[in-house]
C-alpha cells in the first residue's frame, strides 16, 4: 500500500504568520492528494482535493501544491481557528491511505 | 449536500461484533459511495471499506476481509458497519463519509467511539 509520511509532526506558528506542512508519498500518486483538518472531538473536515482545488467554503489562505511524490499544504496567515491538526490522504491506489497528521499549534 | 448521522458510542467485549448505524439525508445517498474509516486513538485514520448503495457493490480494504461487512438500507437511507471477531485493537473512532468514485471523503458522520474491553 501507499504510505503517506507528513512533516513536521508538529509545527508551532504565531497568528499572522504562514505555515506550510509537507506530505510525501511513497510511490507516485500523480495529483490524487486531499487534505483534511481535524479539531479536537470533531470529526475532519475536507480542505482540498485533487492537490489544490479548495472545498465548498475553503477561505483562499488554503493552497495546495505538488504532483507525484510530495506534496505541500501552505496556510498563508494562520487565524485562531486554523490551529488544528491536519491530514492528508491518497486516493490513487487501494487502499486510500492517509498520514499521520501534523499539528498546527500557536507558537 | 448529504449529511450523516451515526448511532452511539458502543463498549463490546473481546471476540464479539459490534454494529454502527449512519443515517444520511440531504441529496439521495444512492449516487454515492460511502465508506467506513476508523481513527484509534491519538491515531491517524484507517479506510476499511465502503459501498455504494445504488449497486448494492462493496469494497473492502484487504486488512478487513472476511471480518467486516458493509450494508446499505435504501429504504431507511441508512450505512450499517458489522465488524467481528473484535480485539482490544479495534478500539477507535469509526467514521462514515461519503466519497465521490471512493475519492476524497466530504462529508463525514460525527463517529461513534467502540471500546473493547474485558
Amino acid at each position: 500500500e501507499v504510505v503517506m509520511t507528513q512533516s513536521p509532526a508538529t509545527l508551532s506558528v504565531s497568528p499572522g504568520e504562514r505555515a506550510t506542512l509537507s506530505c510525501r508519498a511513497s510511490q507516485s500518486i500523480r495529483n490524487n492528494l486531499a487534505w483534511y483538518q481535524q479539531k479536537p472531538g470533531q470529526a475532519p473536515r475536507l480542505l482540498l482535493f485533487g492537490t489544490s482545488t479548495r472545498a465548498t467554503g475553503i477561505p483562499a489562505r488554503f493552497s495546495g501544491s505538488g504532483s507525484g511524490t510530495e506534496f505541500t499544504l501552505a496556510i498563508s496567515s494562520l487565524q485562531s481557528e486554523d490551529f488544528a491538526v491536519y491530514y492528508c490522504q491518497q486516493y490513487n491506489d487501494w487502499p486510500r491511505t492517509f498520514g499521520q497528521g501534523t499539528k498546527v499549534e500557536i507558537k | 449536500q448529504v449529511q450523516l448521522v451515526q448511532s452511539g458510542a458502543e463498549v463490546k467485549k473481546p471476540g464479539s461484533s459490534v454494529q454502527v448505524s449512519c443515517r444520511a439525508s440531504g441529496d439521495s445517498f444512492r449516487n454515492f459511495a460511502i465508506s467506513w474509516v476508523r481513527q484509534a486513538p491519538g491515531q491517524g485514520f484507517e479506510w476499511m471499506g465502503g459501498i455504494i448503495p445504488m449497486f448494492g457493490r462493496t469494497n473492502y480494504a484487504q486488512k478487513f476481509q472476511g471480518r467486516l461487512t458493509i450494508t446499505a438500507d435504501e429504504s431507511t437511507s441508512t450505512l450499517y458497519m458489522e465488524l467481528n471477531s473484535l480485539r482490544s485493537e479495534d478500539t477507535a473512532v469509526y467514521y462514515c463519509a461519503t466519497n465521490l468514485a471512493y475519492n476524497w471523503f466530504d462529508p463525514w458522520g460525527q463517529g461513534t467511539l467502540v471500546t473493547v474491553s474485558s
